[in-house]
């Protein structure tokens, strides 16, 4: 089974600077998808950034960028020019390539930003 | 906004009750999906609806369960309610089935049970 693993539950980072938070992930698929989710304290569920495995170019969303590494099975999300509005409980997820009915999600890391 | 409407917005309720959640996708997307998230956790995925039609069930309990509507709302129905069973139970929506079609959700239903 497909497993997704956030090993950070905090980080923290400075307003402008930039931060990066780890994922990995377990599977014996190759090709699927990965997702960045951002919660903010409204508790809404934001999709950030998406990658297709099969795409060895990393997925860019303006100030937020993937560093996928397929052979290593690592998913990171960075932030750049961090801003207060970017303080938020952070999900990667997994998704299998032909449904995506059982989207996996890891336990999220709360980042704060700091002033 | 993600297009996915949720209703309603809180709920507070005593052990044994039942509720019934609901949920309007986006506008075009057959497929609705529930999710519980527990106090700091990650989503489960309960179920999913795809046109009218159960497609898939997740980590669901028996005393649970949902249907989608020909106008394709879905309600999830929630009974015998426990302590535990507190959560934000999240719908999400998509057009179709397959792994590219990105989930949309909703604001959640902040189930609170006494």
């Amino acid at each position: 089974a497909q497993t997704v693993t956030q090993s950070q539950p905090e980080m923290s980072v400075q307003e402008a600077e930039t931060v990066t938070l780890s994922c990995t992930y377990d599977t014996s698929e190759s090709d699927y998808y990965l997702f960045w989710y951002k919660q903010p304290p409204s508790r809404q569920m934001i999709l950030v950034i998406r990658q297709e495995a099969y795409k060895q170019q990393n997925a860019t969303e303006n100030r937020f960028s993937v560093n996928f590494q397929k052979a290593a099975k690592s998913f990171s999300l960075k932030i750049s020019d961090s801003q207060l509005g970017d303080a938020a409980m952070y999900f990667c997820a997994y998704s299998q390539i032909y449904n995506n009915n059982d989207m996996r999600f890891g336990a999220g890391t709360r980042l704060t930003v700091k002033p | 906004d993600s297009g996915v409407t949720q209703t309603p917005k809180h709920l507070i309720t005593a052990t044994g009750q039942r509720v019934t959640l609901r949920c309007s996708p986006r506008s075009g997307d057959l497929s609705v999906y529930w999710y519980q998230q527990s106090l700091d956790q990650g989503l489960q995925f309960l179920i999913q609806y795809y046109n009218g039609e159960e497609r898939a069930k997740g980590n669901i309990l028996e005393r649970f369960s949902a249907q989608q509507f020909p106008d394709l709302h879905s309600e999830l129905n929630l009974s015998s309610l426990e302590l535990g069973d507190s959560a934000l139970y999240f719908c999400a929506s998509s057009v179709g089935l397959q792994g590219s079609d990105t989930q949309y959700f909703g604001p959640g239903t902040r189930l609170t049970v006494l």
